[in-house]
């Protein structure tokens, strides 16, 4: 099935940076989606992106829709400790419901 | 409180133990899906159900059973499971529709021994 390259695949960071992530695919996707997961919980949605070009931003997290519909990117600005998770994209093809994930970026933040 | 809660939280089960795991959801969405993740696998998508209808079975062995009474509720039933089906089991829903995202419980630690 479609996958989506998630990388980096996990990142060590020291509080106050800023963090980059991207999903890459080789196939156009109609809608990019940003996923947070904590420890012992379920993913939970911070950011959907509809639009190429689309940037979106929710609080210190801004996203990107990608130009050409086959990635999206993930800025997080003045990391603090609970910024610590994994991570997710998640995008979907026109024409369908489901959404293809991306293999998660774990971020670990010291403080 | 996300909106959908999983139960039971916690699950340690022997391979001869039957076992049901139960999702629930008052959001209104019609689509409800089960997700297995493993350590360092990507979220695998194990069945679909789409207004009560199961629209999607990924390969997912017989071990595992599915079951939708209504538009609310999502069960996974479990019998003889292996100790590799160890994981956690996460529940999502959303609406039917393109261009929603998908609202997930908490999931389910099962342990099989």
């Amino acid at each position: 099935g479609q996958q989506l390259n998630q990388n980096p695949q996990s990142m060590f960071i020291q509080e106050g940076e800023d963090v980059s992530m991207n999903c890459t695919s080789s196939s156009i996707f109609n809608t990019w989606l940003w996923y947070k997961q904590d420890p012992g919980e379920g993913p939970v949605l911070l950011i959907a992106l509809y639009k190429a070009g689309e940037l979106t931003s929710n609080g210190r997290l801004t996203a990107q829709f990608g130009i050409t519909r086959k990635d999206s990117f993930l800025n997080i600005s003045a990391s603090i400790p609970s910024d610590v998770g994994i991570y997710f994209c998640a995008g979907r093809q026109g024409g369908s419901e489901k959404l293809v994930f991306g293999k998660g970026t774990k971020l670990t933040v010291n403080p | 409180e996300t909106g959908v809660t999983q139960t039971p939280r916690h699950l340690v089960m022997g391979m001869t133990n039957k076992k049901s795991l139960k999702c629930e959801q008052h959001l209104g969405h019609n689509a409800m899906y089960w997700y297995k993740q493993s350590a360092k696998k990507p979220l695998e998508l194990m069945f679909v159900y789409s207004l009560e209808e199961r629209v999607e079975n990924n390969s997912v062995p017989s071990r595992f059973s599915p079951e939708c009474p209504n538009s609310s509720h999502l069960f996974l039933h479990l019998h003889t499971l292996q100790p590799e089906d160890s994981a956690l089991y996460l529940c999502a829903s959303s609406p039917t529709g393109i261009g929603y995202g998908y609202t997930f419980g908490s999931g389910t630690r099962l342990t099989v021994v």
